[in-house]
């Protein structure tokens, strides 16, 4: 069974700008979640999205969006980008998101903003 | 709230000696609770997870894990460190009593294994 899958895998972007990432998870898994990875915070929850819903969202501003397609492929947007922006962005999927499910992860997306 | 720590930075041990990577959690609840592994330039790998009964999970490449409830503790431990397990190890727990709450991580600990 393939795993989870990020594209692209690298992005240079500069301030201002805005960047879509997207994730598909592996296949039969209903919920993707989003973290932000960043040496000084370290790993950073976004927002969790099951059959197309957002239904955990973290402490981040609103300038970072995301939304899930009826295929469970998912997608995060963050609009005018900020240099404090640069990090790894790490895509999760699980069967149903419950609380004993295993998350499993995909390479990341690593981006840097000029 | 929910929190993880991992109180060592970086551990180093000698190829062929036995390893433990710390991690005690603070949570309101039942916690379930997971080690991941990150190489360079790579995603997490799951390595293995308490949910409930017995206390020591053993999960892959040959790592355990023992869940210690007065200790707050789960750390993770293997016999025998291969320099191949060099990479950043993160402990992650989540409350048994949101049905789908988050998973929150800890910073992360550095495992360096000597030749």
């Amino acid at each position: 069974k393939a795993g989870v899958t990020q594209t692209p895998r690298y992005l240079i972007k500069t301030r201002g700008q805005q960047v879509t990432l997207s994730c598909s998870p592996i296949s039969g898994h209903r919920s993707v979640s989003w973290y932000q990875q960043t040496p000084g915070q370290g790993l950073q929850f976004l927002f969790e999205y099951f059959s197309e819903t957002q239904r955990n969202k973290g402490n981040f501003p609103g300038r970072f969006s995301g939304r899930q397609f009826s295929n469970s492929r998912s997608e995060m947007n963050v609009s005018t980008l900020e240099l404090g922006d640069s990090a790894l962005y790490l895509c999760a999927s699980s069967l149903g998101g419950g609380d004993t499910d295993t998350q499993y992860f995909g390479p990341g997306t690593r981006l840097t903003v000029l | 709230a929910q929190s993880v720590a991992q109180p060592e930075d970086q551990v180093n041990v000698a190829e062929g000696n036995p390893l433990t990577v710390k991690c005690t959690y603070s949570v309101s609840g039942n916690p379930y609770l997971f080690w991941y592994v990150q190489y360079p330039n790579r995603g997490l790998q799951f390595l293995l997870k308490y949910i409930t009964g017995d206390n020591l999970v053993k999960g892959s490449y040959g790592f355990e894990a023992e869940f210690n409830k007065s200790q707050t503790s789960f750390h993770l431990k293997k016999p025998s460190a291969l320099v191949s397990d060099s990479a950043l190890y993160f402990c992650a727990v989540r409350v048994s009593n949101s049905g789908y709450s988050t998973l929150t991580f800890g910073k992360g600990t550095m495992l360096l294994v000597s030749p």
